[in-house]
């Protein structure tokens, strides 16, 4: 149980088009999700919470407009990179959490790479 | 605020040996879980290990133990008989009850054969 999946797990895209990745509770209703950027070797970024429903909360210096995110249902939220430029390309990890559930269940990661 | 300190960046480790990993954290919070996640090459998140602060007794799976100093705050895991398997990045993390998790920067454990 407790199973997070992430689509696509890679993409590449050209600079200036915009990138959705979507991240599914596959067998329980998330109501949270989290959304982590990760750079090689290093630790995971939250970049925003969100919650079924409502809008997300993003971490200080994370643009909004840049990176929007949708919370739309209890078993999916999606994380759009718009006007993606190089220096967006990055491993993007969502997680989700069960409420009332201290603990949090990760996604498999997505790579995406902006040439 | 919540941090969460791994002051070994790389350690290694011969196969069949043991090995300890070292966190600290600071939460001012009381009510507050403790993990150890593993992310191997692929990079899925697995959690290791997971510890209730309220819990004395020290949380094992099998070949990972952990070393839970409350009153220091700090959080070793120590694995056992050390697996090719078990080379990967090793994160500590916090999560103050009804918060969000907080990782450290992460250690890289190499297992030698």
């Amino acid at each position: 149980g407790a199973v997070v999946s992430q689509h696509p797990s890679r993409v590449i895209c050209k600079s200036g088009t915009s990138v959705k990745i979507e991240c599914r509770s596959l067998d329980f209703q998330a109501t949270t999700m989290f959304w982590y950027r990760q750079f090689p070797k290093k630790s995971l970024m939250l970049m925003a919470t969100s919650n079924e429903g409502s809008k997300a909360t993003y971490e200080q210096g994370v643009e909004k407009d840049k990176f929007l995110i949708n919370h739309a249902s209890l078993t999916l939220s999606t994380l759009t990179v718009t006007s993606a430029h190089p220096e967006d390309s990055s491993f993007y990890i969502c997680s989700a959490r069960i409420g009332g559930l201290n603990e949090q269940f990760f996604g498999p990661g997505t790579r995406l790479t902006v040439l | 605020a919540q941090t969460v300190t791994q002051s070994q960046p790389e350690m290694s480790v011969q196969e069949a040996e043991t090995v300890t990993l070292s966190c600290t954290y600071d939460t001012s919070e009381s009510d507050y879980y403790l993990f150890w996640y593993k992310q191997p090459p692929s990079r899925q998140m697995i959690l290791v290990i997971r510890q209730e602060a309220y819990k004395q007794q020290n949380a094992t799976e099998n070949r990972f133990s952990v070393n839970f100093q409350k009153a220091a705050k700090s959080f070793s895991l120590k694995i056992s008989d050390s697996q090719l398997g078990d080379a990967a990045m090793y994160f500590c993390a916090l999560l103050p009850r009804g918060s969000r998790l907080t990782f450290g920067e992460g250690t890289q454990l190499t297992v030698n054969p």
